[in-house]
């Protein structure tokens, strides 16, 4: 079974720059989450998908990140402009209903804005 | 006060040692305890998992959790170069399927 699939791996952008992320669910996942991961830091939820439904944006800086996940499978996450705070590693993950809500990450796409 | 609190380490020990890798948080809503490992530059997998106050075990893998200290651990026996890795305990509540994650301990086993 191919696991969660993101690109770009690695982002080098100039502040005020934007920047695309794309994901690939896991074939059958409802659910899409990206979230931000800053050095020494826990993942942090920015958005949550049911289908192509948002569930959940309420950590989304919305002045300059957008995401979308048209037909329900594949999302793009978009920042514009990027600041220097938005460095981090951007991690898709998707799941099933059910059960202990196992979230599959992918590798994650690393973003140095300079 | 964050909801899940760990100490990010580094946590060095031999080959063979028995590491404890601990978590506390505060939302008492929490039923669902997870451990996920995440190896660098890689994306977090869930190790385990458990429901609820008590123990499980799965290898040389034990979680346990209790919920009245709001207390969560994770026990490696004869640990291995390979458990090199960053440890989160991600709780999340029986409503929701979002965990909220710890920052994560870095644990170092060397040969």
């Amino acid at each position: 079974e191919a696991g969660v699939a993101q690109s770009p791996r690695y982002k080098i952008i100039e502040k005020r720059q934007s920047v695309a992320f794309w994901c690939n669910p896991i074939s059958g996942h409802a659910t899409l989450y990206w979230y931000q991961q800053i050095l020494g830091q826990g993942p942090k939820l920015l958005i949550q998908f049911q289908n192509n439904g948002v569930v959940d944006d309420s950590q989304l800086p919305k002045d300059r990140f957008s995401a979308e996940r048209l037909k329900g499978v594949d999302s793009t996450l978009k920042i514009q402009p990027a600041k220097l705070e938005d460095s981090a590693v951007y991690l898709c993950a998707s799941s099933i209903s059910g059960g202990p809500g196992e979230l599959f990450f992918g590798e994650g796409s690393r973003l140095t804005v300079l | 006060q964050k909801e899940v609190e760990q100490d990010p380490g580094p946590l060095s020990v031999p080959e063979g040692a028995i590491v404890s890798l601990n978590c506390t948080y505060s939302n008492s809503a929490f039923q669902y305890f997870m451990w996920y490992r995440q190896y660098s530059r890689k994306g977090p997998e869930l190790l385990m998992y458990t429901y609820s106050s008590g123990n499980k075990e799965d290898g040389r893998f034990t979680a346990q959790v209790d919920k009245s200290s709001k207390y969560i651990s994770l026990f490696i026996r004869d640990s291995q170069p390979s458990d090199s890795a960053t440890y989160l305990c991600a709780p999340r509540t029986g409503g929701s399927y979002i965990p909220t994650f710890g920052r994560g301990t870095s644990l170092i086993v060397h040969p």
